[in-house]
């Protein structure tokens, strides 16, 4: 069990252009989600994913956002035209999705800055 | 979900007991209380959960009051690395189906 892992750690890109994320969960986790924190406050939730199967999207997911978890292992998020206001840490966590567990487990984040 | 409020920053020094009060006044029945830390530039760390019982774990002690509307996350001896932003979340279920509802914490600053 190596953790959940997200790449690149550091991502600086200017604005207007596409950024993608990529999130590998602890090995047969089933349940994906992703979070986005601002300084200063707590992670917000984005998207949640179980297996292949997004099931939940916030309205904090505007259209340039897109997330997939094409074989129910990894997932990318993209954000697409980036702007000033998408400066941000991008988490993801996973969790087993078993009856009695309660733990997600959390990467290191990605963290985002737009110029 | 029920809202939490903690207070934004506390200090502790080092090797004393660091007591982390949260109100949840609007917590209903099956509402179960959880606590995740978050230190600087890492993602949040689970630290443990409970519904209306006192729960002890090898990180930290859960002490939920009768009515459940308020509970204290305790680190019975502080070290220098348990400074970090502590959540206190409230929400339905004991295995996590569901997202998690971050407000925005408390900052504790372990002191030498």
């Amino acid at each position: 069990d190596t953790g959940v892992s997200q790449n690149p750690r550091h991502k600086i890109t200017k604005r207007g252009q596409n950024v993608t994320f990529r999130c590998d969960p602890i090995s047969e986790h089933n349940r994906l989600y992703w979070y986005r924190q601002t300084l200063g406050q707590g992670p917000e939730f984005l998207t949640y994913f179980q297996n292949e199967a997004q099931l939940e999207k916030s309205r904090l997911l505007s259209d340039r956002f897109s997330a997939e978890r094409p074989k129910g292992s990894f997932s990318t998020l993209e954000i697409q035209r980036t702007e000033q206001g998408d400066s941000a840490m991008y988490l993801c966590a996973s969790s087993s999705g078993e009856r009695g567990t309660y733990e997600q487990y959390f990467g290191p984040g990605t963290r985002l800055t737009v110029t | 979900d029920a809202k939490t409020t903690q207070p934004t920053s506390m200090d502790c020094a080092e090797g004393r007991a660091a007591n982390l009060p949260c109100n949840h006044s609007t917590i209903s029945g099956n509402e179960y209380v959880y606590w995740y830390r978050q230190i600087h530039s890492q993602g949040p760390q689970y630290i443990i959960h409970g519904l209306k019982n006192n729960e002890t774990n090898e990180m930290a002690s859960l002490i939920i009051t009768e009515d459940r509307k308020s509970s204290t996350l305790i680190l019975p001896h502080a070290t220098l690395r348990d400074t970090a932003v502590y959540y206190c979340i409230v929400r339905f279920g004991s295995y996590n189906t569901d997202k998690l509802i971050f407000g925005t914490g408390t900052r504790l600053q372990v002191f030498p």
